[in-house]
């Protein structure tokens, strides 16, 4: 069974400056993908960003890239230019490729308060 | 537009007394998920139907039952609410091939008095 660890539970960083978000996660599967969703206070969770395993190079969309290290199993989010709204719970997600409904394993979370 | 759609967003049910949570969706999707969130935990997957086929995941407790009667309707069923039940819980579906997001409603919070 995979499990994803979040160890930072809260997170703050002011207005514009930069914030990483720590992921580790353990499988015995080879390919698999890493997702990054984001839950603001009272609204659905979105995607935020995606990583194909079997791709070296790192996952960009706009202010938010990742960090993937496959081989120590670690995928952390880096959000640049922070905004008042990056403020929401940010939640690591694994998927393998070994079962059929594409299921998300979720990591605890971690929230995120971005300060004027 | 909303694309994922839980009713109500707001749920205050009895102790025991059945209560049914609902989901639709507009994306034509094959998949369909019910998650549970505790306050400030990460979401537990609960089942989903990938088109008409049921999966249950082998943690979730008997009083959780589920209906998809069609594509867009996915149902979540408590037959007998307790205090441990209280929780929000999440919809989302997903197209069904490797690598597509999932897509989730704004999901329904539980509260059981």
């Amino acid at each position: 069974a995979q499990t994803v660890t979040q160890s930072q539970p809260e997170m703050s960083v002011q207005e514009a400056e930069t914030v990483t978000l720590s992921c580790t996660y353990d499988t015995s599967e080879s390919n698999y993908y890493l997702f990054w969703y984001k839950q603001p206070p009272s609204r659905q969770m979105i995607l935020v960003i995606r990583q194909e395993a079997y791709k070296q190079q790192n996952a960009t969309e706009n202010r938010f890239s990742v960090n993937f290290q496959k081989a120590a199993k670690s995928f952390s989010l880096k959000i640049s230019d922070s905004q008042l709204g990056d403020t929401a719970m940010y939640f690591c997600a694994f998927m393998g490729t070994n079962n059929a409904g594409n299921m998300l394993t979720f990591g605890g979370g971690t929230r995120l308060m971005v300060k004027p | 537009d909303a694309m994922v759609i839980q009713n109500p967003r707001y749920q205050v049910t009895q102790f025991g007394k059945p209560v049914t949570l609902s989901c639709s969706q507009t994306l034509n999707h094959n998949v369909m998920y019910w998650y549970q969130q505790k306050s400030s935990q990460a979401p537990k997957l609960l089942f989903h139907y990938y088109d008409k086929d049921f999966n249950n995941e082998a943690d979730t407790p008997d009083n959780f039952q589920s209906r998809r009667p069609n594509t867009s309707f996915c149902f979540l069923d408590i037959r007998s609410p307790g205090l441990g039940d209280a929780a929000m819980y999440l919809c989302a579906t997903s197209v069904g091939h490797l690598d597509t997001e999932a897509f989730f409603g704004q999901g329904t919070r539980l509260t059981v008095v």
